[in-house]
């Protein structure tokens, strides 16, 4: 069970390209998603939290038009990186998390995202 | 200090032997805990999350806590080389219902 599918895998694109990552919740249905950015031989970073319905919780420093987030249902939610450049290259893996804070959250398989 | 430390490693253990890792955390509040295991270019995967004291066991994985301590551990008995990867403390912040990750401590295990 808690099973969090993240698509796609893997992109390679051009600068200034918009790129989208969606994020579903296979068998469980998640109130709270999370996305996070992770840089080589770095820990997971906090990008933003969102509530299904409602808008997205954006960390400090994360620009809000930048990564643009959708959290349209109980199970899937959306980031898209608007106008990538170079600087956005990341790894990018998305969370959720059903109910009540104190559960565990189920992470994506993650994206890798090459801006050329 | 960190919010949540670990020995960055590596840890490095002989297959059969018995891996303990080890965090601790800041947040004297916190009452959520969680280990992580992540393999070279994948995301995190659960292991274990551990809400009260004491130990908690599945299959060859044991989460201790220790709240007055302000620790929490992971031991793997009968290593095998498979789980050689970068294990992440985690903790639930009570305050902003945040996930804090510890750096990560990278195990290594040899045949």
């Amino acid at each position: 069970g808690a099973v969090v599918s993240q698509h796609p895998s893997r992109v390679i694109c051009k600068s200034g390209t918009s790129v989208k990552i969606e994020c579903r919740s296979l068998d469980f249905q998640a109130t709270t998603m999370f996305w996070y950015r992770q840089f080589p031989k770095q820990s997971l970073m906090l990008m933003a939290t969102s509530n299904e319905g409602s808008k997205a919780t954006y960390e400090q420093g994360v620009e809000k038009d930048k990564f643009l987030i959708n959290h349209a249902s109980l199970t899937l939610s959306t980031l898209t990186v608007t106008s990538a450049h170079p600087e956005d290259s990341s790894f990018y893996i998305c969370s959720a998390r059903q109910f009540w804070g104190n559960q565990p959250q189920h992470f994506g398989d993650g994206t890798r995202l090459s801006i050329l | 200090q960190k919010e949540v430390e670990q020995n960055s490693g590596p840890l490095s253990v002989p297959e059969g032997a018995i891996a303990s890792l080890n965090c601790t955390y800041s947040d004297r509040v916190s009452q959520s805990f969680f280990w992580y295991r992540q393999y070279s270019g994948k995301s995190p995967e659960l292991i274990m999350s551990i809400y009260s004291n004491g130990d908690k066991e599945d299959g060859r994985f044991t989460a201790q806590l220790n709240k007055a301590s302000q620790y929490v551990s992971l031991l793997i008995r009968d290593s095998q080389p498979s789980d050689s990867a970068t294990y992440l403390c985690a903790v639930l912040s009570y305050n902003t219902d945040k996930l804090i990750f510890g750096t990560g401590t990278r195990l290594q295990v040899f045949p």
